[in-house]
């Protein structure tokens, strides 16, 4: 079956690094999204991954490595307005998104 | 957990004709559902607000005489394609707010991806 595994929440200090991990199980691949969602709102669009290894877009930065079924978004400098949730959703072979409950990040002052 | 179903998931269609695409949430009423556009490799592109019992909300540039919106129900919001054309073919996403709790947490369906010969 197809599967996402990603933490439930976590929380980090405003200023520090913080790496959401995100392991997935599909039928075939054609990359991996991340998404932020703040509550209430629309998914915004963050990364795309395709072939292996960093992505690097300003504070954010997203890393795959597809032999593993692994990515992780790594947040830098956070800020208070980085808390929300982080959505990993992989593409199957049938381009179909699969989506994670997402993780519920809590940053503190 | 809540689950949003969104059907059917891949259709083709020839050129001039109209698409239905459904999405239902099957454990919770959503006064509100979203939808999507997504070309390959690019994001999620917000295409409209679906409101119960009111006309969707678009967002600029999307035409509502193409991409019709109905949530005639607290579980069931469709998009039909009218007239389409293979510029229309894309991965057409659902989403919905399962407006029980406070969080306002958004629910995904898996998709619908439509290709117009």
């Amino acid at each position: 079956g197809q599967n996402i595994d990603q933490p439930t929440e976590m929380t980090a200090t405003e200023g520090a690094i913080v790496q959401i991990n995100c392991t997935y199980q599909t039928s075939g691949f054609n990359g991996l999204f991340w998404y932020q969602q703040h509550a209430g709102e629309a998914p915004t669009f963050l990364s795309y991954n395709v072939l292996d290894g960093l992505e690097e877009k300003g504070r954010f930065s997203s890393f795959l490595s597809r032999s593993k079924g692994y990515s992780y978004l790594l947040l830098k400098e956070l800020q208070m307005k980085d808390s929300a949730s982080y959505l990993c959703a992989p593409w199957d072979s049938n381009y179909q998104l699969i989506w994670g409950a997402g993780t519920k990040l809590i940053i503190k002052p | 957990g809540a689950v949003v179903s969104q059907h059917p998931s891949r259709v083709i269609c020839k050129s001039g004709t109209s698409v239905k695409i459904e999405c239902r949430s099957l454990d919770f009423q959503a006064t509100t559902m979203f939808w999507y556009r997504q070309f390959p490799k690019k994001s999620l592109m917000l295409m409209a607000t679906s409101n119960e019992g009111s006309k969707a909300t678009y967002e600029q540039g999307v035409e509502k005489d193409k991409f019709l919106i109905n949530h005639a129900s607290l579980t069931l919001s469709t998009l039909t394609v009218t007239s389409a054309h293979p510029e229309d073919s894309s991965f057409y996403i659902c989403s919905a707010r399962d407006t029980s709790g406070d969080t306002g947490e958004l629910f995904f369906g898996e998709g619908s991806r439509l290709t117009v010969l």
